[in-house]
């Protein structure tokens, strides 16, 4: 089975510069999630989809991240302008609906450096 | 609000030691589900274990084990007889329960294990 594939693996960008990352998640898993990990943290949700919706976005910052997930499958989340505080770690993981709660899959994440 | 706590922010140990990493959780739901990710260099958050809030049975997977205490909100993990694959950043998450399926997990801080021969 393929793993969550996300791209690109890194990404230098100058500071009010529009970026994109895209995810694709393990097949037949209509959850996916995007999460923020700054250097020695733990990963932050941004924003959960089930199939094509948002269910929560409430730690998206909003004035300036936008995500969306066409078809329920692909997303992409991007940010524009970009600031110098959004050099983190994106994180795109997927689950299935199952028994229980489903652990949550990993992408590789982008590596974001905002110069 | 839901916290989970990794007061250990890094481990050294030499290989074939035993190395117990340590989890506390806050949460004021009854019903919960713990895990713990080990994130390599590669960057990839891998999956060890779940749990819910009901079993409290230990768990042990090869040379992993689990101690899962409610008593004191704890789920720590212990490497027995460690090796230098083990080195990497070890997460420890709470999941809180609202659609029945989906997560939506709190970390901890991580904590960094360097395995040396």
């Amino acid at each position: 089975e393929a793993g969550v594939v996300q791209s690109p693996r890194y990404k230098i960008i100058e500071k009010k510069q529009p970026v994109a990352f895209w995810c694709n998640p393990i097949s037949g898993h209509n959850t996916l999630y995007w999460y923020r990990q700054n250097l020695g943290q733990g990963p932050e949700l941004l924003i959960r989809y089930e199939n094509e919706e948002a269910v929560d976005d409430s730690q998206l910052p909003k004035d300036r991240f936008s995500a969306e997930r066409l078809k329920g499958v692909d997303s992409t989340l991007k940010i524009q302008p970009a600031e110098l505080g959004d050099s983190a770690v994106y994180l795109c993981a997927s689950s299935a609906i199952g028994q229980g709660i489903s652990p949550l899959h990993f992408g590789n994440g982008t590596r974001l450096t905002v110069t | 609000a839901q916290k989970v706590t990794q007061a250990q922010t890094e481990i050294s140990v030499v290989e074939k030691e035993d190395v117990t990493l340590d989890c506390v959780y806050e949460t004021r739901d009854t019903t919960y589900y713990l895990f713990w990710y080990k994130q390599p260099p590669s960057g990839e958050l891998v999956f060890l274990i779940r749990r819910n809030s009901f079993d409290e049975q230990n768990e042990i997977s090869g040379r992993y084990s689990w101690n899962f205490q409610k008593s004191t909100s704890s789920f720590n993990f212990t490497i027995t007889a460690s090796q230098v694959v083990d080195s990497a950043v070890y997460f420890c998450a709470l999941s809180e329960v609202n659609t029945g399926t989906a997560s939506k997990l709190t970390f901890g801080t991580g904590t960094r294990l360097q395995v040396t021969l």
